[in-house]
């Protein structure tokens, strides 16, 4: 199985810029979620799924949309990229049992 | 907000104990407590989790306290692999991974 599925790995974008963060997953879990690590930092959570037609918001959610059209599925959009944003950028996904399956994550410089 | 306190960093020699500590007052009765590792730049990988009970894999073993306010990692042989941050977790829908603990083990 190829399990979480984060595309690009890089990505270099100019300030205003928007983009899309891919995020698939090919184990049926109805949980996805995104997060955010900025260098020496942990991990801040930025939106999460419960199944597909359903979002919320986490820690950091502010510069970013969510949408979840199919239980697969779940991209991340920068609509006005800024600094501040650069970061690395992890997707992860479960059902009901705990274990959180990681992508390996996009690094995102924003210039 | 599901906040945890960890130190920011402990050392352990290696084959030795590594005993990780976290503070996590705020759980609710009914919330479990999760433990995640992450080495270098990598996604975190699950470890163990509890609830009111110690529990044990092959992994780690997890000590909770009584009163669930806080709870201790523990990695029985600590090898040279165990270098990681490691984040103690909780809120099923929202786990807040905080800062961690940056475990150095050395020779």
């Amino acid at each position: 199985n190829a399990g979480v599925t984060q595309t690009p790995k890089f990505q270099v974008l100019k300030t205003g810029q928007s983009m899309t963060l891919q995020c698939a997953q090919d184990m049926n879990h109805e949980y996805m979620s995104w997060y955010r690590q900025d260098p020496g930092m942990g991990l801040r959570l930025i939106h999460y799924s419960v199944g597909a037609g359903i979002t919320d918001q986490g820690e950091v959610p502010n510069g970013y949309n969510v949408s979840r059209s199919t239980t697969e599925d779940f991209p991340l959009r920068l609509l006005s990229a800024a600094p501040s944003q650069t970061s690395v950028y992890f997707c992860a996904s479960r059902n009901m049992e705990p274990t959180l399956h990681f992508g390996n994550g996009t690094r995102l410089t924003v210039t | 907000d599901a906040k945890t306190t960890q130190p920011p960093s402990m050392d352990c020699a290696e084959g030795r104990a590594a005993n990780l500590p976290c503070n996590h007052s705020t759980i609710s009765g009914n919330e479990y407590v999760y433990w995640y590792r992450q080495i270098h730049s990598q996604g975190p990988q699950y470890i163990i989790h509890g609830l009111k009970n110690n529990e044990t894999n092959e992994m780690a073993s997890l000590i909770i306290t009584e009163d669930r306010k806080s709870s201790t990692l523990i990695l029985p042989h600590a090898t040279l692999r165990d270098t990681a941050v490691y984040y103690c977790v909780y809120n099923f829908n929202k786990f807040y991974f905080g800062s961690g603990t940056k475990l150095n083990v050395k020779p």
